[in-house]
């Protein structure tokens, strides 16, 4: 079974700053898909980022980019310039390639951007 | 973008009193929904696959008499939490991919329901 791990419960920054939140994935697969998403307080699931396992560069959205190293098996997403909307719960997400959809996702971080 | 619809989004209901919950797909078709549960401060637990026209799939657990999941339209899932009882309260989430899809194609969620049993 796949197991997704983020180590960070709880981080602030402050508003402006930058921020990176972990998460680390335990897999024999070689071909996957990774996600993270948002969930505000409104409890909206919200995709932030998404990121195949076969392409070596880094996928970036704006002002949300990862750091995938796949041989680390580590998946950790950068926010620059943080802004108050992007207090939330964060969640990284794993799915394996052509398995009936199933996604497996880390016990979250919350994020709480300080004015 | 895609748009998945759940209703209703707060319930409170009784000891011992069934609630449906419904989850369409607004602007594309799903063969195949996903209904988590979420207690405060934690992560999704996927519940069931939903499976239009057939038996949905139940995580190891799950109890498929008591959540009963019925996907009769590609557009439309429903779970009924039957005989509810308070550790029943949480968060029911659901969600879809787009079909067809590519396959790095991610979840789009609904905006999930609150239950409360009293």
């Amino acid at each position: 079974a796949q197991t997704v791990t983020q180590s960070q419960p709880e981080m602030s920054v402050q508003e402006a700053e930058t921020v990176t939140l972990s998460c680390t994935y335990d897999t024999s697969e070689n071909n996957y898909y990774l996600f993270w998403y948002k969930q505000p307080p409104s409890r909206q699931m919200i995709l932030v980022i998404r990121q195949e396992a076969y392409k070596q560069q880094n996928a970036t959205e704006n002002r949300f980019s990862v750091n995938f190293q796949k041989a680390a098996k580590s998946f950790s997403l950068k926010i620059s310039d943080s802004q108050l909307g992007d207090t939330a719960m964060y969640f990284c997400a794993f799915m394996k390639h052509g398995t009936g959809n199933q996604f497996y996702f880390g016990t979250g971080t919350s994020l709480t951007v300080i004015p | 973008g895609a748009v998945v619809s759940q209703h209703p989004s707060r319930v409170i209901c009784k000891s011992g009193t069934s609630v449906k919950i419904e989850c369409r797909s607004l602007d594309f078709q799903a063969t195949t929904m996903f209904w988590y549960r979420q207690f405060p401060k934690q992560s999704l637990m996927l519940m069931a696959t939903s499976n239009e026209g057939s038996k949905a799939t139940y995580e190891q657990g799950v109890e498929k008499d008591k959540f009963l999941i019925n996907h009769a339209s590609l557009t439309l899932s429903t779970l009924t939490v039957t005989s509810a009882h308070p550790e029943d309260s949480s968060f029911y989430i659901c969600s879809a991919r787009i079909e067809p899809s590519p396959s790095n194609s991610p979840l789009h969620f609904g905006n999930g329901t609150r239950l409360t049993v009293t």
